[in-house]
């Protein structure tokens, strides 16, 4: 069975200063990884994807993860937070295995930005 | 290259009513998943059509139904309207080989 946990459900950080938002998971196969954002009234926009590649994936808007089996942990960073990057962010898991396309998403942590 | 759409936008409707969203894939991609963001409530499944075929459904009641049109568009119909139903309906579509999906703005339903 697959689940995800995103640990925290609020982080604020400061214009300029490094984010991470944390995500584990399970997976009974080997599992693709997905974050994807959420600004207010919109749709969900991908951020990055893990699909059995390389370990650590870089994204768009200057953020990357690292996948990490030993761990499974999925953590999302940013080296420096800009103001547009206030949203809500979404941790993803799905098992490629399995053959199913199902995707099990994580209740979300909503990353706040100070000026 | 043209992302998910939806229509409408916002829909409102009053209890016991019934309601169609509807939701066209990017082009080329044949998979149309349905999400239920209510507040508070996080992303639920609702529904994953393929190939025209109902392939999972969620944890909703029949009420909630839909379709995948030959063209791979698809809509969601939602009946006997309850308040709870308020809430921001997302499509999402997928194409072979990807494994990510691409989401479409929503539409915004409210019940009175």
């Amino acid at each position: 069975a697959q689940s995800v946990t995103q640990l925290d459900s609020h982080v604020s950080v400061s214009e300029g200063t490094p984010v991470l938002l944390r995500c584990n998971y399970s997976s009974s196969y080997s599992p693709s990884l997905f974050w994807y954002v959420q600004h207010p009234n919109k749709g969900l926009q991908l951020l990055l994807k893990y699909t059995s590649a390389a370990t650590l994936v870089k994204g768009i808007n200057g953020f990357e993860a690292e996948f990490k089996k030993s761990e499974t942990s999925f953590h999302l960073t940013k080296p420096s937070a800009h103001m547009s990057d206030a949203a809500e962010y979404f941790c993803v898991v799905s098992d490629r295995a399995s053959g199913t396309y199902k995707y099990i998403f994580g209740t979300g942590t909503r990353l706040k930005v100070l000026a | 290259e043209a992302g998910v759409t939806q229509s409408p936008t916002h829909l409102i409707k009053t209890r016991g009513q019934q309601a169609t969203l509807r939701c066209s894939p990017i082009s080329g991609h044949t998979s149309v998943y349905w999400y239920q963001q209510a507040l508070g409530l996080g992303l639920q499944f609702l529904l994953w059509y393929d190939e025209g075929e109902e392939r999972n459904r969620g944890n909703f009641p029949p009420r909630f139904s839909g379709r995948q049109f030959p063209n791979y568009s698809s809509e969601l119909n939602v009946n006997a309207l309850e308040l709870e139903d308020s809430a921001l309906y997302l499509c999402a579509s997928r194409g072979d080989p990807l494994y990510e999906q691409y989401f479409g703005p929503g539409t915004r339903l409210t019940v009175t």
